[in-house]
């Protein structure tokens, strides 16, 4: 079966420190992978996709990039956190089809992310 | 634009009682809609997920309903238990007849508090 990691699970960091979240997902190959942001009573916003290694496309420009080293392996980074950069992150995999990105998406436990 | 309405926002109810939270689209053109639960600090979890063909599906005790004319759907809880405690997200996805990444629209939530 599939099973979906991420890590840490809670993290408190300062402004302007560096951020770096892993996600990594078993069981499966070639997964189409996700990174999403949940504010409190708001709806996920996704942040970035990705179809393989080294293909990232991102959805929202901001100061957070994501990275993908290996096929199951996701990698959300900042190089200096704000403090609007706190909240709920997710990461997220979905069977790749021929027929595009129309699959359940299946979400990881989150990370729950404080900069003060 | 796309957007995904959820009601209500919060929901108070007693332990085996019955409960129907409501979802409103206007994602156009439609191509399903899915239903998670979420708990509290964890990922959400795949309920149901119905195309524009279906009108109503079921999950043990959660019934999803779609009307795809009025562009809405209804999530059903029957005998309500306390593990139903969770926030409710409906999911819609849009049509891709290129097959490429089109991003889901997430509703804000209801969050469901199951009282003993």
């Amino acid at each position: 079966s599939q099973t979906i990691h991420q890590w840490p699970a809670t993290l408190v960091q300062p402004v302007g420190s560096p951020l770096s979240l892993e996600c990594t997902v078993e069981g499966t190959s070639n997964p189409n992978l996700y990174w999403y942001r949940q504010a409190a009573g708001r709806g996920l916003q996704l942040l970035f996709y990705s179809v393989g290694i080294g293909q990232i496309s991102s959805e929202v420009p901001q100061n957070l990039s994501a990275s993908r080293p290996q096929d199951r392996q996701f990698i959300l980074s900042s190089k200096k956190l704000l403090l609007s950069d706190s909240g709920f992150y997710l990461c997220a995999w979905s069977v790749r089809t021929s027929g595009g990105f129309q699959e359940t998406q299946y979400f990881g436990p989150g990370t729950r992310l404080l900069v003060l | 634009k796309n957007q995904v309405e959820q009601s209500p926002q919060s929901l108070i109810i007693l332990e085996g009682k019955n409960c129907t939270l409501q979802c409103n689209y206007t994602v156009s053109p439609f191509s399903n809609l899915r239903w998670y639960k979420q708990d509290t600090g964890r990922g959400p979890v795949s309920l149901t997920i119905m195309t524009f063909s279906e009108n109503t599906k079921s999950n043990g005790r959660y019934t999803a309903t779609l009307d795809a004319d009025t562009k809405q759907s209804s999530l059903h809880i029957t005998a309500s238990q306390l593990s139903d405690s969770a926030s409710y997200i409906c999911v819609v996805s849009p049509s891709s007849f290129s097959g490429g990444y089109n991003k889901l629209i997430f509703g804000a939530g209801t969050r469901l508090a199951v009282h003993p």
